[in-house]
């Protein structure tokens, strides 16, 4: 079984600070992706990555970077967290970019801002 | 833009059973999914259905796909309060491996 793996399943921070979220999965997968769950919102998208050292923009990308050093491993960056930035964040990882590759998540980080 | 539309609650009794709705915009779209996430975890999948596809079915649940309305509805029979949580309904996008997410449709299921 796929299984992705998000470092804290809470966090409390302090506006201002910067804040890493980590996802790290063990099945090889070239994709991997961030979102944000807000209620009656839905998913959406922050930023993504089709191999090592690269990454893309997503719909939200604004106040949020992300790296990718190793293939196992995307991390997510609040650069100066601001309370606008209380979700749950939502880790995902998939084979190529093909149709038939269904995204995989972690159980999700809740981070709040205060 | 692409877009997925569903609708944001449903309520049904115990042992009856529920059909979850779902509109897309992509008609490009190759696959569909229905993800499940219950109160504190990530999302799960259930099941997808290929776009040549009119229904498929796996156990309790039958996905159907009406591709000229582009509408996508996921029924479950003899709903149980473990059936209880949020489905959210996906489509990919034109193949470049990201997903399109629906609101999400919150279950509520009464014994």
């Amino acid at each position: 079984d796929v299984k992705v793996t998000q470092s804290s399943r809470y966090l409390v921070k302090r506006t201002g600070e910067k804040v890493f979220l980590e996802c790290v999965q063990d099945m090889d997968h070239e994709n991997m992706f961030w979102y944000r769950q807000d209620p009656g919102l839905g998913l959406r998208l922050i930023y993504f990555s089709y191999d090592v050292k690269m990454k893309e923009k997503g719909d939200i990308p604004e106040g949020y970077s992300v790296s990718r050093e190793k293939k196992e491993r995307f991390s997510l960056i609040l650069e100066s967290a601001s309370t606008n930035q209380t979700s749950m964040y939502l880790c995902a990882s998939s084979w190529g970019r093909q149709a038939d590759q269904p995204q995989h998540f972690g159980d999700g980080t809740r981070l709040s801002i205060l | 833009g692409e877009d997925v539309e569903q609708s944001l609650f449903l309520s049904v009794r115990e042992g009856d059973s529920s059909v979850i709705n779902c509109t897309y915009t992509d008609s490009s779209s190759t696959y569909l999914y229905w993800y499940k996430q219950e109160p504190g975890a990530g999302l799960q999948l259930l099941t997808y259905i290929f776009s040549n596809m009119d229904m498929k079915q796996d156990q309790r649940l039958t996905v159907l796909l009406n591709k000229k309305d582009k509408h996508l509805s996921l029924r479950i029979a003899d709903t149980q309060t473990g059936d209880s949580a949020i489905y959210f309904c996906a489509e990919d996008s034109s193949n470049t491996g990201k997903l399109i997410f629906g609101q999400g449709t919150t279950l509520q299921v009464k014994p």
